[in-house]
Parts: structure tokens; sequence; C-alpha cells
């Protein structure tokens, strides 16, 4: 297994365009988070998945964001109608449900124009 | 709101010196916590996961402490080198959930 994947890996798009970005979590794991990040900042959480349920979201998560995880395996993290304020590091994270490690992909560095 | 502070927010050392990087939290309800390490415009590696229940836990040169009560922890890396070089992130997970809260990390230099 060759840990948390993410695609693309960076993303220009324009204002107003919508974008989608993939995580693949590590196979065995059954919990998938996304993480925003901007510059000079720590991750700010966004949401979580336990399988194919969508448990938790956090207030960042606005009515333009949608994350689905379809059969409890990658997950999708769309934006629509994207503004300059969205540009930011787009981080995906997988564990095992109970007290273990959240293993991060590489991100997807998202840049609105 | 939990809130994660490290200080400092920057730190240079010359190559083979042992350093300590310090790592606070508001809300001494925690989980656990995680210390990360980051390279610039990468994502993250984990290195030391410490439960609430422990004191401490090692990896290699990597030492990193918990004192919940005071709501503090700290990584000590000994021996440091210039691959050390990158920003440490502290996480806490708090009791009862299971999102992390992340510090704004602290970026080291290690000086050849």
């Amino acid at each position: 297994d060759t840990g948390v994947s993410q695609n693309p890996r960076h993303k220009i798009t324009k204002r107003g365009q919508n974008v989608t970005f993939r995580c693949d979590p590590i196979s065995e794991h059954n919990r998938l988070y996304w993480y925003r990040q901007t510059l000079g900042q720590g991750p700010e959480f966004l949401t979580y998945f336990q399988n194919e349920a969508q448990l938790e979201k956090s207030r960042l998560l606005s009515d333009r964001f949608s994350a689905e995880r379809p059969k409890g395996s990658f997950s999708t993290l769309e934006i629509q109608r994207t503004e300059q304020g969205d540009s930011a590091m787009y981080l995906c994270a997988s564990s095992l449900v109970g007290p273990h490690e959240q293993y991060f992909g590489p991100g997807t560095r998202l840049t609105v124009t | 709101k939990q809130e994660v502070t490290q200080i400092p927010a920057a730190l240079s050392v010359p190559e083979g010196e042992n350093l300590v990087l310090n790592c606070s939290f508001t809300d001494s309800a925690i989980y656990n916590l995680q210390w990360f390490r980051q390279d610039p415009g990468k994502g993250l590696t984990s290195l030391l996961l410490i439960q609430s229940s422990q004191r401490e836990q090692t990896s290699g040169r990597l030492n990193a402490s918990l004192d919940k009560s005071s709501g503090r922890s700290t990584l000590y890396i000994a021996a440091s080198q210039p691959g050390d070089s990158a920003t440490y992130l502290c996480a806490v997970r708090e009791a009862g959930a299971n999102n992390l809260f992340f510090g704004t990390g602290t970026r080291l230099t290690v000086i050849p």
C-alpha cells in the first residue's frame, strides 16, 4: 500500500468555475477526512466520513462545497462557483476507527485566479 | 473552542544541536496528540502519536512528551541534521471528537 493519494496535485481555475478533487485513502482505513490549509497556517478541518457516511461537517464547509464517498473507498470534494478565497491546499487524511493516527496525502493545491 | 499554539514560530540551529519544540493547547480534555512534519508545498508526515494516558513516545531521534493537565507537549529532536529542516505541526484530537485541531507550526532550519 502506497499511502493516501490525491489528484490532481495542482489545479488552477478561474473564479466562478467548479472544481473536483479526488482522494484515495489507505485501503483498510474506514475513516476519511478533508482539511484545508492556507499559507502559514495549520490545516483546518472540513469534513469526515466513516465508510460512506458523512458524519461531520465544519462551519467552514459552505454550501458551495460538497463531499462524497459513495462506496466507502475514494472520496471527492467539489467546490462550485470558486472564489479567490478558496485558494488553498486541500488535504485528505485517513485512519482506522479508534485512537489511531491520521495519515495525510500530498494535498491538492488550488489556485483561483 | 480548542486552540493550539506553537512556540517559537521559527527556529534556526546549527547541525548537531539538540532542540525542543513546544505545543500548548487550551482544553485539556484530549483524546490524543499527534506531531507531524511538513516539507514546503507537501503533505503532512506523521511523526509520533501520544494517547492521553501516555506521558511520552519515542521514535529514533525524536521524543515527544505530553502533560495533559497543563495543556503542553514538547517534541525533542536529538543531534539535529539538515534533513530535519521542515515545519513541525502539533495537532490535538479532543475527547469525543474525530477531527484534529492544528497549531500554526514551527519552521525549523538546521544549518550545516
